[in-house]
């Protein structure tokens, strides 16, 4: 049974850190994965997707690297800003048919100015 | 511009009442889902769906129906026989027969019983 597991849970940063979200799951044989962000009271933004055969997505300050066999993929955030202040997500499809998706709990990060 | 509709925003129940939570795509998505938010807990699934007429109840559907009658629209009924129903509830859709399935959320809705 895949599970997908996010650390730290908590994330408090000054502005302008570079830093590292983690997300790991237990089976290897997933189709892709995808990273969202979540501001309080909305929903979910979707900031990367990365196919099983890609290493690393970059969007913007944003870059997302995944190595199956070691089931782990970050987000890296490059000169973090306040307004990155979110809960970030991780999800895999589940093996085997890519029906659902199976969810970390989240990181909640905060950037202080 | 595609995306995903979730009306209303904020809703109100009353207790033994049925609410309806509306939910449209226009991304040409097959796949839809809804999912259930509390405070420091992830999403639980409650009910997906693969194509029109066709659901699967997730993990926590009971108290909860849908209809798949267009591809289009996933609208979620909460009954009477939800006994907590107030939560923030989250719809989804994909393409999940693509290894580039992106899923794509609404904003939320907010359910509060009175």
């Amino acid at each position: 049974k895949q599970e997908v597991t996010q650390i730290p849970a908590a994330l408090s940063v000054p502005e302008g850190e570079n830093l590292v979200l983690n997300c790991s799951f237990t089976d290897s044989a997933i189709y892709n994965l995808q990273w969202f962000r979540q501001d309080p009271g909305k929903g979910l933004t979707s900031l990367l997707l990365i196919q099983s055969s890609q290493r690393e997505q970059t969007s913007g300050r944003l870059n997302a690297s995944l190595d199956k066999s070691s089931g782990r993929s970050t987000l890296y955030i490059a000169a973090s800003q306040p307004g990155d202040s979110a809960t970030y997500l991780c999800a895999v499809p589940n093996a085997g048919n890519n029906r659902k998706l199976i969810w970390g709990l989240g990181t909640s990060l905060a950037v202080n100015p | 511009d595609g995306g995903i509709t979730q009306s209303p925003k904020y809703l109100f129940r009353k207790e033994g009442q049925n609410v309806t939570l509306s939910c449209e795509q226009n991304l040409n998505h097959d796949a839809m889902y809804w999912y259930r938010q509390d405070p420091g807990q992830g999403l639980r699934l409650i009910y997906y769906s693969q194509i029109v007429n066709d659901f699967q109840k997730g993990d926590i559907a009971e108290g909860y129906s849908v209809s798949r009658e267009k591809k289009e629209s996933f609208p979620l009924t909460v009954t009477s026989a939800q006994k907590n129903p107030t939560a923030f509830y989250l719809c989804a859709s994909r393409n999940p027969g693509h290894l580039n399935s992106e899923a794509f959320f609404g904003q939320g809705t907010r359910l509060t019983v009175v």
